[in-house]
């Protein structure tokens, strides 16, 4: 596979369940993102990995909780959500530290039902 | 802090018309200015970049440029076609690293 894959593609979850969310991009990137995607809304940045460190967090509930085991896969577990929290959650990568710093590149989504 | 303003959509056009999407921006410092493109079901993909000023980025015949004095970066294209229906997003990335503000993305819809 090329580019960046996201596993499930569809998740639907009770608020009182634990799910994880699952990115690898095959891109041999070194940075790797979380963004929540809601209707009408900017997107929004959630976490930022850099060479495996978690180097941004924007105020994300702790019910999110990333995880980068290393820089080709990336981890958002789900636990407790609301039902705001229903939304397309988007990885992507980039590769820091070249003229491209600020190419980012996307996979497809999960789209996120919480009932 | 940095924003990006886009025209609100949707915006429906008739095969082979010219479209235009409007995008200014607010932010400190020289950003770059970014397109991304999303179709039903994808993620968004980078459609064209422009790194400076008056610089034009280009890319499936979609077009713009980065108009400092305007502060604008509006996407273009000469004949829209079916395919190119999709949601637009425009976004800015300056000051720190990794970070990219995005639009509220314009859904562009094209009736044959």
């Amino acid at each position: 596979e090329t580019g960046v894959t996201q596993t499930p593609r569809h998740l639907v979850m009770g608020m009182t369940n634990k799910k994880s969310l699952k990115c690898e991009q095959h891109l041999g990137h070194n940075a790797m993102y979380w963004y929540k995607q809601s209707a009408k809304k900017p997107l929004e940045l959630m976490f930022v990995y850099n060479f495996k460190e978690q180097t941004e967090n924007n105020s994300v509930p702790s019910r999110f909780s990333p995880e980068c085991p290393n820089s080709s896969h990336l981890f958002l577990h789900l636990h407790t959500l609301q039902p705001e929290d229903s939304a397309l959650y988007l990885c992507a990568s980039s590769q820091e530290g070249t003229s491209a710093s600020y190419e980012q590149y996307f996979g497809p989504g999960t789209r996120l039902t919480v009932t | 802090g940095d924003s990006v303003t886009q025209m609100e959509g949707p915006v429906t056009l008739s095969e082979e018309a010219f479209l235009t999407i409007n995008c200014t921006y607010t932010a400190t410092g020289y950003p770059s200015l970014f397109w991304y493109v999303q179709y039903p079901g994808e993620g968004l993909q980078l459609l064209l970049k422009a790194t400076k000023a008056d610089d034009k980025g280009s890319n499936k015949g979609f077009e713009a440029t980065y108009r400092k004095e305007t502060t604008s970066f509006h996407l273009e294209k000469g004949s829209v076609q079916v395919s190119d229906s999709a949601v637009y997003f425009c976004a800015l990335s300056s000051g720190g690293y990794q970070k990219v503000t995005f639009g509220t993305g314009t859904k562009l819809q094209v009736i044959p």
